[in-house]
């Protein structure tokens, strides 16, 4: 069970380029999450699924895309790189219920992107 | 939306003392997990509480839910203690997120 998983560790992108984070899980839980955590910050959330197909947006979703075509998988798109988007970005998964404990949320190891 | 404060910012201690960490937040809570974040900037899950008290080895964490805060608990730290300890809340009936404390930077000499 490897949990939540993110690929690249680290990118390095310049002005306007374009990219899709990898996020992937595989405890078969129906919400997830896209966070970034800014230098000496906490997490702030991009975007959230409730479920494959259903996406919404969080609290800083301006230059980000996501998609959620599989219960699995759920990609972060940066189209336009800004430096405003350096940061380290952290994915997240939960199994929302009403069983005690269904909505602790699990996170990846998170990828490090730096916009020159 | 719903507040998180941490307390304190920053904690320096010599390896084998004990430290609590405060989270106070604004409004009823439906989670509450507290996260060590280590020097390599993973997050590692401490605690599920959204109220009560649980223990974990050395650590241990008490939410008092309808008085809006929880507290952490490190006994005889060590240096693998050290990194930064966030308090993330998600508020109920609304938003689906956590949010974040700003967390507290904890030190553990040797």
């Amino acid at each position: 069970n490897a949990g939540v998983t993110q690929t690249p560790k680290f990118r390095i992108l310049k002005i306007g380029q374009s990219m899709t984070l990898q996020c992937t899980q595989d405890m078969n839980h129906n919400y997830m999450y896209w966070y970034r955590q800014d230098p000496g910050m906490g997490l702030k959330l991009i975007y959230y699924s409730v479920g494959a197909g259903i996406t919404d947006k969080g609290e800083v979703p301006n230059g980000y895309n996501v998609s959620r075509s599989t219960t699995e998988d759920f990609p972060l798109r940066l189209e336009l790189a800004a430096p405003s988007q350096t940061s380290v970005y952290f994915c997240a998964s939960s199994q929302q219920g009403p069983l005690a404990g269904a909505n602790e949320q699990f996170f990846g190891p998170g990828t490090r992107l730096t916009v020159l | 939306g719903i507040q998180v404060e941490q307390s304190p910012p920053d904690l320096i201690l010599q390896e084998g003392a004990n430290s609590t960490l405060r989270c106070n937040f604004s409004d009823s809570v439906n989670n509450l997990q507290w996260f060590h974040q280590n020097p390599w900037g993973q997050l590692i899950n401490l605690f599920y509480i959204p109220s009560g008290t649980k223990q974990n080895g050395r650590l241990s964490a008490t939410t008092v839910a309808t008085e809006r805060y929880s507290l952490l608990y490190i006994s005889s730290s060590q240096t693998t203690d050290s990194g930064v300890y966030f308090c993330a809340v998600r508020a109920s009936g609304s938003a689906r997120q956590l949010t974040f404390g700003s967390g507290t930077q904890l030190t553990v000499l040797p």
